[in-house]
């Protein structure tokens, strides 16, 4: 099945700075990347996602990039806020019918 | 429109209790899953359903069972709990089951295991 790579573990940015968080994948038949974003207690919630047809997608501050040669996307988050606090989770799907697997999370702190 | 509904939201059992844990969606989703979390290992897949009465095995399947007798229940059942058990639940559904849609979360159920 897919395997799916998620770094770093953790980042720690000031406010305002940018956000890079990269995720590989196993498999090239994967067509959709999504990103989810899960506060403190809450639930994950999908904040943006890409499918393979794009190379890009932007949302506002957030954007997606998608490298398909190379098997990985990235998560941007420009101009970076407290609220941004949260772990970030990928995904790549498509391939492994059911079987959907995330990346192992990233904790993203933003420090005001 | 609720989403995905989860009960219990909290819950402690002591060793080798048994216990069911409640998800139900209203979207009409086919495909259903329960994922654990336990700190720094993210979102582990235990069981999953791609429609009514099937379902298959995720990456952390032993101790659970599940079952999918309708479109909107997916329960997960703890048959014996053991401390490892111990962690954050969370039922997730999708109208795709090949993984190519979003995965719709339930609120998520905290279970302590004595």
């Amino acid at each position: 099945g897919e395997n799916v790579e998620q770094h770093p573990s953790t980042l720690s940015v000031q406010e305002g700075d940018s956000a890079v968080i990269k995720c590989t994948y196993s498999d090239s038949a994967s067509n959709y990347f999504p990103w989810y974003k899960q506060e403190l207690g809450k639930r994950p919630q999908l904040i943006i996602d890409i499918r393979s047809n794009v190379g890009e997608k932007k949302d506002q501050r957030i954007a997606v990039t998608l490298n398909k040669t190379a098997k990985h996307f990235s998560l941007h988050i420009t101009e970076t806020q407290p609220e941004d606090s949260a772990v970030y989770f990928c995904n790549a799907g498509g391939t492994s019918y059911g079987k959907l697997t995330f990346g192992q999370g990233t904790i993203l702190t933003v420090h005001p | 429109n609720a989403g995905v509904t989860q009960t219990p939201k909290f819950q402690v059992l002591k060793t080798g209790q048994s216990m069911t844990l409640q998800c139900a969606q209203d979207m009409n989703h086919e495909y259903m899953s329960w994922y654990r979390q336990d700190p720094g290992m993210g979102l582990r897949l235990i069981h999953y359903s791609v429609g009514a009465g099937i379902t298959d095995q995720g990456e952390v399947p032993n101790g659970y069972n599940v079952s999918r007798s309708t479109t909107e229940d997916f329960p997960l059942r703890l048959l014996s709990a053991a401390p490892s058990q111990t962690s954050v639940y969370f039922c997730a559904s999708s109208y795709s089951g090949a993984g190519t849609g979003e995965l719709f979360f339930g609120e998520g159920s905290r279970l302590t295991v004595l």
